[in-house]
């Protein structure tokens, strides 16, 4: 069965600091991969996917993503965040070659912002 | 504006109580998926409609069912609540069954 792994759960940087999320999948076949953010009070909001195609993913908000397909990881990045970056982070992967958009959601990470 | 709307936002229901909640879904979307997530936890697939049928479902007992009506809004139903399923449930929807989902801000249930 899939399963994706975010290794970090609580997250706290500064204004300006660098971010990187961890993101393990495990699914031996084509993937799509994605990383949700649900920003306080509001709905999950996709924030940025990979079906195919160059690994390096660039999303909303400054957020870039690699897919790196032989470590199974799927690691979101930011160089600068700021104090709305607050919010919690999933990611999420599904079956690919457009089988399906059922998604299995890692646990999230909580990331707080301080300024 | 999230575009899927959930109703009610919040409820509290009794052990052994029934409980219906609804979405609508984005404009021009026919596929809704529902999710639940517990506190501390992601969201779990829990099934998928489509043409008014059931699609695909995850690892959910059948107390937990659902209908979708021909304006492509759908209904969730949990029998006989137990107090593990307190959650937030999710309501997505999308154009078709790969495109990525839109969610809805959720229904908490709290079941006493």
């Amino acid at each position: 069965a899939q399963s994706v792994s975010q290794h970090n759960h609580h997250v706290i940087l500064s204004e300006a600091a660098s971010l990187e999320l961890g993101c393990n999948y495990s699914y031996g076949g084509t993937v799509n991969l994605f990383w949700y953010v649900q920003y306080p009070g509001q709905h999950l909001q996709l924030l940025l996917k990979y079906f195919s195609g160059d690994p390096l993913v660039k999303g909303i908000k400054g957020f870039e993503a690699e897919f790196i397909k032989s470590k199974f990881s799927f690691n979101l990045r930011k160089p600068s965040v700021q104090w709305s970056d607050t919010a919690e982070y999933f990611c999420a992967v599904n079956q690919g070659g457009g089988a399906t958009n059922k998604l299995i959601f890692g646990t999230g990470t909580l990331l707080a912002v301080q300024p | 504006d999230a575009g899927v709307t959930q109703s009610p936002t919040h409820l509290i229901k009794t052990r052994g109580q029934q409980v219906t909640l609804r979405c609508s879904p984005k404009s021009g979307h026919d596929t809704v998926s529902w999710y639940q997530q517990a506190l501390g936890q992601g969201p779990q697939f829990i099934f998928q409609y489509y043409e008014e049928e059931e699609r695909q479902r995850g690892n959910f007992p059948d107390r937990f069912s659902g209908h979708q009506f021909p304006n492509y809004s759908s209904e969730l139903n949990v029998n006989a609540l137990l107090l593990g399923d307190s959650a937030l449930y999710l309501c997505a929807s999308s154009p078709d069954r790969v495109t990525p989902l839109h969610f809805g801000n959720g229904t908490r249930l709290t079941v006493t």
